[in-house]
């Protein structure tokens, strides 16, 4: 299997602008994680999905950001309006026994 | 809140056992001790956990005291790619909660 797969790596953006972030789960996993990691606040859990369905989003920070996850393969974090102080690398992480989760390679995401 | 302490940093010589040790003290009968590590630049890693027996698979060992207040990490023969921040995580749900770890740097 290829891992879990983010998309971008890397993104760049203005502040105000609209920011959506990709990750394709490892087949079969039924949870699915997004956090977020600065220096100054560490690994952050965001939200998660169990079977599709969001079951915790009491790390979302604010109405800004938001989580889909329309079926079993695919997953959106999007961000609008995008801020500097968005600027982290965003993890997606997925696994079939909740404890066991396998990370992306993350997107690492400047807001100027 | 958090439920783990853990030495900012430590120093193990390339060859030699790595021992992390993380307390615990509040832990609660049902929450497990999770270790996690994350290498520069990437995503964290699962490598093992337990409940309250000692556990072992092929990254590494998990001690539990029997009070089960504090665990330690034994990496047996440490490698320059065993470098990176090591995570103890305490907890019972599908939500890991990861503190600040442990930065072990391997040295020659």
């Amino acid at each position: 299997d290829a891992g879990v797969i983010q998309s971008p790596r890397h993104e760049v953006t203005e502040m105000g602008q609209e920011v959506t972030l990709r990750c394709k789960p490892i087949s079969g996993h039924d949870y699915l994680f997004w956090y977020r990691q600065t220096m100054m606040r560490g690994l952050e859990l965001l939200i998660y999905f169990n079977n599709n369905v969001p079951i915790d989003d009491s790390g979302m920070p604010e109405d800004r950001f938001s989580a889909k996850m329309p079926n079993a393969s695919f997953s959106t974090l999007k961000i609008q309006p995008s801020e500097p102080r968005d600027s982290a690398v965003y993890f997606c992480a997925s696994s079939l026994i909740s404890y066991e989760q396998y990370f992306g390679p993350g997107t690492r995401l400047t807001v100027t | 809140d958090a439920k783990t302490t853990q030495p900012t940093s430590m120093d193990c010589a390339e060859g030699r056992a790595a021992n992390l040790p993380c307390n615990h003290s509040t832990i609660s009968g049902n929450e497990y001790v999770y270790w996690y590590r994350q290498i520069h630049s990437q995503g964290p890693q699962y490598i093992i956990h337990g409940l309250k027996n000692n556990e072992t698979n092929e990254m590494a060992s998990l001690i539990i005291t029997e009070d089960r207040k504090s665990s330690t990490l034994i990496l047996p023969h440490a490698t320059l790619r065993d470098t990176a921040v090591y995570y103890c995580i305490v907890g019972n749900t599908d939500k890991l909660i990861f503190g600040t770890g442990t930065r072990l740097q391997v040295f020659p």
